[in-house]
């Protein structure tokens, strides 16, 4: 079964640079989530969408933006790194109809800021 | 401030015990409780849930119990097998609608065969 796809699967930039990353939902999924999850750390809420708009809003830096386009993917981007944004992040998928369903995640990308 | 608690980092069972994850949560809007498995290297994977309308969910040998009143949720895995050895998380989502969840930190469980 098709799963969650995240591009790419590792990225490393220096300070200062602009990273993107990017999320292909489960086909049919209507909402996406991102997370980060620092070293030792839980995962945490950054941002999420449904249906193409904005629909919460956790911890996420004012650096950082991300969007979902009209096939359901999702970017989120990053400009300005600092060491402090070397993380693993994840997206995850789910479809929303009413109904609480599990959100089903990527495998991460794992982003090492020098 | 942490919403979501798994105050045992780590748990160690021998194979064909049973294991007890456990987990606290602070917010009693939350409503629906997720537990996700992770390996290495690899995302979260969705174990099983439960609402907060049931105080029990059960699917082959993972059990949740949900304990509203005390906020608290476990994960039973009988009987434990070597391959469920895995850091376990505990999510929770609540009314608001954005369905966006809330991790613990985690527990990493070792199976001994």
């Amino acid at each position: 079964a098709a799963g969650v796809i995240q591009s790419p699967r590792h990225l490393i930039k220096e300070k200062r640079e602009t990273a993107t990353l990017k999320c292909y939902p489960i086909p049919r999924h209507d909402t996406v989530y991102w997370y980060q999850q620092g070293p030792g750390q839980d995962p945490q809420f950054l941002i999420s969408f449904y249906e193409k708009m904005q629909s919460d809003k956790g911890s996420i830096p004012d650096r950082f933006s991300a969007q979902q386009f009209s096939d359901y993917h999702s970017e989120l981007n990053m400009s300005s790194l600092e060491l402090g944004d070397s993380a693993l992040y994840f997206c995850a998928s789910s479809f929303t109809d009413r109904v609480r369903t599990e959100a089903f995640f990527g495998q991460g990308t794992r982003l090492t800021v020098v | 401030d942490q919403q979501v608690k798994q105050n045992s980092p780590s748990l160690s069972v021998q194979e064909g015990r049973i294991s007890i994850l456990n987990c606290d949560y602070t917010n009693s809007m939350f409503d629906y409780f997720l537990w996700y498995k992770k390996y290495p290297a690899e995302g979260p994977t969705f174990l099983i849930s439960i609402s907060s309308i049931k105080d029990k969910n059960e699917d082959g040998r993972f059990t949740v119990f949900l304990n509203k009143s005390a906020k608290h949720l476990s994960l039973h895995i009988v009987p434990s097998q070597p391959g469920d050895s895995a850091v376990y998380f505990c999510a929770a989502s609540d009314q608001t609608g954005a369905n966006n969840l809330f991790f613990g930190t985690g527990t990493r469980l070792t199976v001994i065969p």
